[in-house]
């Protein structure tokens, strides 16, 4: 059964350091999404991205971020100076319609020292 | 403010008896309604997904409701087994671009043998 590739799975950095987060969504949907979670928190939406655009986004999803699918397999986070604040799992989703189920990868687990 | 609250944080229950999980929202009009499963360090896993015009939906020992009116789905999972044990979100689709997707914060569920 295909599914959500995301790498790698437990990522550790310095405040101020810049992180990429990857994702291979499923290959043939079309919407893809990151999401964060801290620790014992809810799920949060961070962005939204359909024909190589971003079509949502959230407050969370500021300067700091952006995201980009640089090939036509993967879908990246990218966070350009990270703070202790960003320190959670960050997963990907990705589906085949805009308002259908969401096939979430596994996590990154991002750890900001 | 929006908000969405699911009935509980955890939720215990013996096996074999049918566990019912609420969520709530105000100041939302979700056009879908879906619930989603997580285990403990991993991502959520789709459920069922229901629409606003739609009063349930099932599948196999779940079923969910939707009352636009009382503003709340009802989760059911039946003759409940310790394998259904774990945290189950419920999350709002508005429907209309420019808005996000929004998860609840989970009820933790545990089914005791």
């Amino acid at each position: 059964e295909p599914e959500v590739t995301q790498t790698p799975s437990h990522q550790v950095t310095q405040m101020g350091q810049e992180v990429i987060l990857r994702c291979v969504p499923i290959s043939n949907h079309l919407y893809f999404y990151w999401y964060r979670q801290i620790l014992g928190q809810k799920v949060e939406f961070l962005v939204s991205f359909y024909n190589n655009e971003i079509s949502e986004k959230s407050e969370i999803f500021d300067d700091q971020f952006s995201v980009e699918r640089p090939d036509g397999s993967n879908f990246t986070l990218k966070i350009r100076s990270t703070k202790l604040e960003d320190s959670a799992m960050y997963f990907c989703a990705s589906s085949e319609r805009r308002r259908g189920e969401q096939y979430f990868g596994p996590g990154t687990r991002l750890t900001v020292t | 403010s929006q908000k969405i609250e699911q009935n509980s944080e955890a939720l215990n229950i013996q096996e074999g008896k049918t566990a019912t999980l609420t969520c709530n929202y105000t100041n939302y009009s979700p056009a879908y309604l879906q619930w989603y499963r997580q285990d403990p360090g991993r991502g959520p896993v789709f459920l069922l997904l229901i629409r606003e015009n739609e009063k349930e939906k099932r599948k196999e020992r779940l079923k969910v409701t939707f009352d636009t009116t009382l503003k709340q789905s009802l989760f059911h999972i039946t003759a409940s087994q310790p394998a259904d044990s774990a945290t189950y979100l419920c999350a709002l689709d508005p429907g209309d671009y420019g808005q996000n997707f929004v998860f609840g914060p989970g009820t933790r569920l545990s089914v005791l043998p």
